[in-house]
């Protein structure tokens, strides 16, 4: 079966402007979780979407924000943009909640703000 | 301190060697995740763990919840194993299962 698919790849935006990402999961897998990856932070928790819910939401600003649509796709959006807003974005889809259930990651969407 | 720390950070090591990479962890844990992330991003999940022992092809993974401590070991380690290796936890106290991440391994194998 299909993994997670991300889009685009890879994006160049200026500061000021705002970018929409898109994560389509794994067919019959309800669970999306978005991650930002930069060099110095590892990976940090942005939000996961349970049937088109946000069920839990990292630290980061209001200007990231996110949905989930009734097919389970998913969408993250971050307004005007900053230079520290350059990184990779990568989601997960997972199949079932509780705690024994792995992650499925996509490639991810590499963002370069100038 | 960072609730989950590998060790090491960076590993280079000549193909064939036995490899090594250690993760502890200082919270309570239902889960314990081992991933593999290539250079461009992508990330492949190698492991789940709640205890004992893992094995999958030259990957082993084991765990020890008394010591919070678990291990990921690669046999006969090959160039194409070149990652960074992340270890992940999900604590036992959060119902939404959301994951603290390790800062990764990156591992080189020269040919």
């Amino acid at each position: 079966k299909a993994g997670v698919t991300q889009t685009p790849r890879y994006l160049i935006k200026t500061r000021g402007q705002q970018v929409t990402l898109s994560c389509s999961p794994i067919s019959g897998h309800r669970s999306v979780s978005w991650y930002q990856q930069t060099p110095g932070q590892g990976l940090q928790f942005l939000f996961e979407y349970f049937s088109e819910t946000q069920r839990n939401k990292g630290n980061f600003p209001g200007r990231f924000s996110g949905r989930q649509f009734s097919n389970s796709r998913s969408e993250m959006n971050v307004s005007t943009l900053e230079l520290g807003d350059s990184a990779l974005y990568l989601c997960a889809s997972r199949g079932r909640t509780g705690p024994n259930y792995g992650y499925t990651f996509g490639s991810g969407t590499r963002l370069t703000v100038v | 301190k960072n609730e989950v720390e590998q060790s090491p950070q960076n590993l280079t090591a000549q193909e064939g060697e036995f490899i090594t990479i250690n993760c502890s962890y200082s919270v309570g844990i239902s889960a314990l995740h081992w991933l593999q992330q290539h250079p461009g991003g992508g990330i492949v999940s190698l492991f789940m763990l709640s205890s004992g022992k893992k094995k999958h092809g030259r990957l082993i993974a084991t765990i020890n919840i008394q010591e919070k401590h678990s291990s990921l070991h690669i046999t006969a380690s090959h160039p194409r194993d070149s990652a960074v290796y992340i270890c992940a936890v999900r604590s036992e106290k959060d119902s939404n299962y959301q994951l603290i991440w390790g800062a990764g391994t990156k591992l080189i194998i020269k040919p």
